[in-house]
């Protein structure tokens, strides 16, 4: 059975520092894995998608990488603000017949301190 | 474009009451979702829709029932509420196995 997990649960980082989330996944036979960005009491933003045929995916100061012989992905932000606090959330889609059930890990909560 | 919606944003129910959460969303996608929301067990599948006209059960479907009223449109139901329930149920949409998009979230609480 697929599972994910988000080490650490909560990171407190100074402005303009460099940071690294984890997320780690026990079977390698993946779809795709998705980021998403949570603020307090709203919705999923998708933030990068990241096919199982890529290595990683960037957007603006955000970049994704994907290990799927080891079971890992890590989302790199660059020059943190304090805008990016927020809670950040993995998604597995597993392989073949269950691509439809994606796996969420519980989340990274991230504080970024001005 | 509205993306995806959901109704009531908050809800309050006594045990054994019923309800509907709605969702709908103009992106034109084929595949929907209902997810649920817990303090530490992150988002866990209830039921999904691939395609108009289908329906297939998640991670944690009892206690619910799903319709896909067409393509635009996927409604979730609780026949009997039960405390266990209280949660935030989000709805997302997606275009087969591809980029999921969430709408904001309703807050249940049962009693």
């Amino acid at each position: 059975k697929q599972e994910v997990t988000q080490i650490p649960a909560a990171l407190s980082v100074p402005e303009g520092e460099n940071l690294v989330l984890n997320c780690s996944f026990t079977d390698s036979a993946i779809y795709n894995l998705q980021w998403f960005r949570q603020d307090p009491g709203k919705g999923l933003t998708s933030l990068l998608l990241i096919q199982s045929s890529q290595r990683e995916q960037t957007s603006g100061r955000l970049n994704a990488s994907l290990d799927k012989s080891s079971g890992r992905s890590t989302l790199y932000i660059a020059a943190s603000q304090p805008g990016d606090s927020a809670t950040y959330l993995c998604a597995v889609r597993p392989g073949s017949a269950g691509g439809f059930k994606t796996i969420f890990g519980a989340g990274t909560r991230l504080f970024v301190k001005a | 474009n509205a993306g995806v919606t959901q109704t009531p944003k908050f809800q309050v129910l006594k045990t054994g009451q019923s309800m509907t959460l709605q969702c709908a969303q103009d992106m034109n996608h084929n595949s929907m979702y209902w997810y649920r929301q817990d303090p530490g067990m992150g988002l866990r599948l209830i039921y999904y829709s691939a395609s108009e006209g289908t329906t297939d059960k998640g991670e944690v479907p009892n206690g619910y029932n799903v319709s896909r009223l067409n393509k635009r449109e996927f409604s979730l139901r609780l026949e009997s509420a039960a405390p266990s329930q209280t949660s935030v149920y989000f709805c997302a949409t997606g275009e087969s196995y591809n980029e999921q998009f969430f709408g904001p979230g309703t807050r249940l609480t049962v009693l």
